[in-house]
């Protein structure tokens, strides 16, 4: 089975600042990984997702997150936050091969940007 | 227009009614889900459906029931619902073919008073 671990429900950062998201999974198979990010009153949309390949990925909006096997973590990182970056992220695996290949969710984090 | 498209988007409604939660989609995906967020429990799977022959219990399926009248077309049901199905629910699509890429509607909120 397959679950991921947000570490801090909620995040503040002062403009400019790095921005550091943790997340930690645990899956019975080679994961795909993904970052959700949600805006308010909006449905989730896809900031970034590791499946096969280079470790590093980058997504939009400056973000990018880095697969660590031996860590089992996949942290959502950004060299300068800015207002706009304030929402909920949510990380999220899935076990790719297994039927169903469902998305598992974390619990969310809330981004706080302070001016 | 939303690729993925949730109706009622807000919804108050009292103790033991029977509430449907629609959503349709014009991206053309088998794949379509039902989560519910909860404030610092994330997202959590309800139902979801690869065709509309295949209907699949998610970890929390208790208390709901799901329709897939057509590809586009996967509704939510609480028979008789309860204060503590007072959520955001998502309906979501997924292209398939192993992506697990999904893509949500922006929510329908409902309060069980």
């Amino acid at each position: 089975a397959q679950s991921v671990t947000q570490l801090g429900s909620h995040v503040s950062v002062s403009e400019g600042a790095l921005v550091l998201l943790r997340c930690n999974y645990s899956s019975s198979v080679p994961p795909y990984l993904f970052w959700y990010v949600q805006y308010p009153n909006q449905g989730l949309q896809l900031l970034l997702k590791y499946t096969t390949g280079a470790t590093l990925v980058k997504g939009i909006n400056g973000f990018e997150a880095e697969f660590k096997k031996s860590e089992t973590s996949f942290h959502l990182t950004k060299p300068s936050a800015h207002m706009s970056d304030a929402a909920e992220y949510f990380c999220a695996v899935s076990a790719p091969g297994l039927y169903g290949n469902k998305l598992v969710f974390g619990a969310g984090t809330i981004l706080r940007v302070k001016s | 227009d939303a690729d993925v498209t949730q109706t009622p988007r807000n919804r108050i409604t009292k103790t033991g009614k029977r509430i449907m939660l629609e959503c349709s989609q014009t991206k053309g995906h088998d794949r379509m889900y039902w989560y519910r967020q909860d404030p610092g429990l994330g997202l959590r799977l309800i139902y979801y459906s690869f065709d509309v022959k295949d209907i699949n219990k998610g970890e929390i399926s208790d208390g709901y029931s799901v329709s897939r009248q057509a590809q586009a077309k996967f509704s939510l049901s609480l028979e008789s619902a309860i204060p503590n199905q007072t959520a955001l629910y998502f309906c979501a699509t997924d292209p398939g073919q192993g992506s697990g890429e999904l893509f949500f509607g922006e929510g329908s909120r409902l309060t069980v008073l």
